[in-house]
């Protein structure tokens, strides 16, 4: 089947400009997770979601951040007023739930990734 | 705060030569442990994992982690690598029940002929 898939691959913007990047999990994926990965860094986590509940932000970095992931699948990171240090790949990634509790130990599947370059 | 550090950012090897890349991290509690792979121009996949049970995982390529809970190490080997493993790994920690796995750094596995 399908994997995750994200879009725009690419996005070079200007400082100061508004971004949306896009994810649609696998389907019946209940899970959801953005990811940065910035060069020399490991993979930091940004937010998720797990169906109706309210999302964990916890990793995102700043106020100009935020997401939303409508009807329970596609989900959109907004990112404002983008600076320099935003320049990074953006990943999504979706997993199943296991119902003994949270989600940690199923596989998260990722998608190619958003490559986003802030001038 | 979970953290995962992997000391080697570059490991560079023959073809044919064992392998062991080395991830160590920081929890009091209850994790799984992964192995994450991006080979080049690639989504990142997963290549094993720890959940409970056998300390010693393996994965379907000749890979294989052994979790060490009294060391918190998850390091992972291969006894004879090719030159298709050439990718960047990454170790990756979750508390149960949690929210989020915990990357590390990754380490650029190069195979050379």
């Amino acid at each position: 089947g399908a994997g995750v898939s994200q879009s725009p691959s690419n996005k070079v913007t200007e400082k100061g400009k508004d971004v949306e990047l896009r994810c649609d999990p696998i389907s019946g994926h209940t899970a959801l997770y953005w990811y940065r990965q910035s060069l020399g860094q490991g993979l930091e986590f940004l937010i998720y979601f797990q169906g109706n509940s309210a999302p964990d932000k916890s990793g995102l970095p700043s106020d100009r951040f935020s997401a939303e992931r409508t009807g329970g699948s596609v989900s959109t990171l907004t990112i404002q007023r983008t600076q320099q240090e935003d320049s990074a790949v953006y990943l999504c990634a979706s997993s199943t739930v296991w119902t003994g509790g949270g989600p940690t130990r199923e596989t998260q599947y990722f998608g190619p990734g958003t490559r986003l370059l802030v001038l | 705060a979970q953290s995962v550090t992997q000391l080697d950012s570059q490991v560079p090897v023959f073809e044919e030569a064992p392998v062991e890349l080395r991830c160590n991290y920081s929890s009091s509690v209850s994790v799984y442990l992964f192995w994450y792979v991006q080979y080049p121009n690639q989504g990142l996949q997963l290549l094993l994992k720890y959940l409970s049970g056998s300390t010693l995982v393996e994965s379907i390529n000749g890979f294989e982690a052994e979790f060490n809970k009294s060391q918190t190490s998850f390091h992972l080997r291969k006894p004879s690598v090719h030159i298709s493993d050439t990718a960047e790994y990454f170790c990756a920690v979750a508390y149960k029940g949690g929210n989020k796995l915990t990357f590390g750094t990754g380490t650029q596995l190069k195979v050379e002929l």
